[in-house]
């Protein structure tokens, strides 16, 4: 069964200091799609980044970046000198097409960040 | 504005009663998913339907049930409301049915049991 794990329950820093989030999955497939979600506290979820599971090349868009290694089942993300508006709960999902299962994801716990001015 | 519009975004209900939340997907988008967020479960997936049929179910209540239109919004029925229900219920769109293809969401319905 496919398990996604974020074991940060709640992180906290001062705002221009780096973070890093972490996730770990778990599948039995080799082909699969990773993602992170952003919930800040007016409680929607905003869709940061989707990435498949052949695709090990780490991306990075403005502050954030995320690496993703195969080798370790990992998905972290980072935010580089991090901002008050920063602070939300952040969600690590993956997906697998051939569990039959349409285009379900599965959430890890969240990891609630918070950036202290 | 993700351009997925659910109603109402507040309910109050007492336990004991039936309660419908509504969800536009995007325009275009044949998909639609349903998700619950709880304290203690954290971001559930319900079901989803593709072009008006079920495609997929989660960890979805039998007192719980939805359909998609022909106009394809969805609606999400739940009945026989306990306190444990109260939870903030999300609706999701895409263009595909099938895997990997990222979802939008809507703001959610936050439902209060009481």
């Amino acid at each position: 069964a496919q398990k996604v794990t974020q074991a940060q329950t709640e992180i906290s820093v001062v705002e221009k200091e780096d973070v890093t989030l972490d996730c770990v999955y778990e599948t039995r497939d080799t082909t699969y799609y990773l993602f992170w979600y952003k919930q800040p506290p007016s409680g929607e979820l905003v869709f940061l980044i989707r990435r498949n599971s052949f695709d090990e090349q780490n991306e990075i868009s403005g502050r954030y970046s995320w690496n993703f290694q195969k080798s370790t089942s990992s998905f972290n993300f980072t935010i580089t000198a991090s901002q008050v508006v920063d602070s939300a709960v952040y969600f690590c999902a993956l997906s697998e097409p051939d569990n039959n299962a349409g285009n379900m994801l599965t959430f890890g716990g969240g990891t609630r960040l918070m950036v202290k001015p | 504005d993700s351009g997925v519009t659910q109603t109402p975004k507040h309910l109050i209900t007492a336990t004991g009663q039936r309660v419908t939340l509504r969800c536009s997907p995007r325009s275009g988008d044949l998909s639609v998913y349903w998700y619950q967020q709880s304290l203690d479960q954290g971001l559930q997936f319900l079901i989803q339907y593709y072009n008006g049929e079920e495609r997929a179910k989660g960890n979805i209540l039998e007192r719980f049930s939805a359909q998609q239109f022909p106009d394809l919004h969805s609606e999400l029925n739940l009945s026989s409301l306990e306190l444990g229900d109260s939870a903030l219920y999300f609706c999701a769109s895409s263009t595909d049915s099938e895997q990997g293809y990222g979802y939008t969401f809507g703001s959610g319905t936050r439902l209060t049991v009481v």
